[in-house]
């Protein structure tokens, strides 16, 4: 069965600091991987996608994401973490080249910046 | 904005009750979908449509149905509804019905008492 594991529930970075939020997958066919962010009260906002092609893929805000079929991982990064990217975020696989598309989404991880 | 519209933003509403959930898509999006998202399961699938018709069923209760009508507008229809229906519904559409970007709604915050 297809599923999304984010290992860390919550996340606390200083301000500047580098980030990588972890996601790991399972699904058996070539996946559409997604990262989406939900700030409180909000809905969700894609981040960035994988479809195919180059596996290091470029989202809004800085943010970046390496595809690694060996690992079935797909980590979202940033090199600096700004106050604003409080949040919670969900990383999703869908299925590929099927009738129907259903995303499956992690648990999601609370990301807190700290001054 | 992602360009789906949801209404309404809030729902109170008793147990027992029936209410509808009203979801546009993105100009030119064929597929719509639903999602729930509540503290103990997250975000759950629970159904989809593409062009009028159902595509993909997730876990969707019997109590819960949705339509997508000929203007491409979708309704998510909750009916005697329990304390654990309490939760956020969203829905997101995509320009197919197949493997591509889901954009989302703002959601509909749905309170049963």
């Amino acid at each position: 069965a297809q599923s999304v594991t984010q290992p860390d529930i919550h996340i606390t970075v200083s301000e500047g600091a580098s980030l990588e939020l972890r996601c790991n997958y399972s699904y058996g066919a070539t996946p559409y991987l997604f990262w989406y962010v939900q700030s409180p009260g909000q809905g969700l906002q894609l981040l960035l996608k994988y479809f195919s092609g180059d596996t290091l893929v470029q989202g809004i805000k800085g943010f970046e994401a390496e595809f690694k079929r060996s690992q079935s991982s797909f980590n979202l990064r940033k090199p600096s973490v700004h106050w604003s990217d409080a949040a919670e975020y969900f990383c999703a696989v869908g299925a590929a080249n099927q009738a129907g598309t259903a995303l499956i989404f992690g648990k999601g991880t609370t990301l807190s910046v700290s001054s | 904005d992602s360009g789906v519209t949801q209404t309404p933003k809030h729902l109170i509403t008793a147990t027992g009750q029936r209410v509808t959930l009203r979801c546009s898509p993105r100009s030119g999006d064929l597929s719509v979908y639903w999602y729930q998202q509540s503290l103990d399961q997250g975000l759950q699938f629970l159904i989809q449509y593409y062009n009028g018709e159902e595509r993909a069923k997730g876990n969707i209760l019997e109590r819960f149905s949705a339509q997508q009508f000929p203007d491409l507008h979708s309704e998510l229809n909750l009916s005697s509804l329990e304390l654990g229906d309490s939760a956020l519904y969203f829905c997101a559409s995509s320009l197919s019905g197949s493997g591509d970007t889901q954009y989302f709604g703002p959601g509909t915050r749905l309170t049963v008492l």
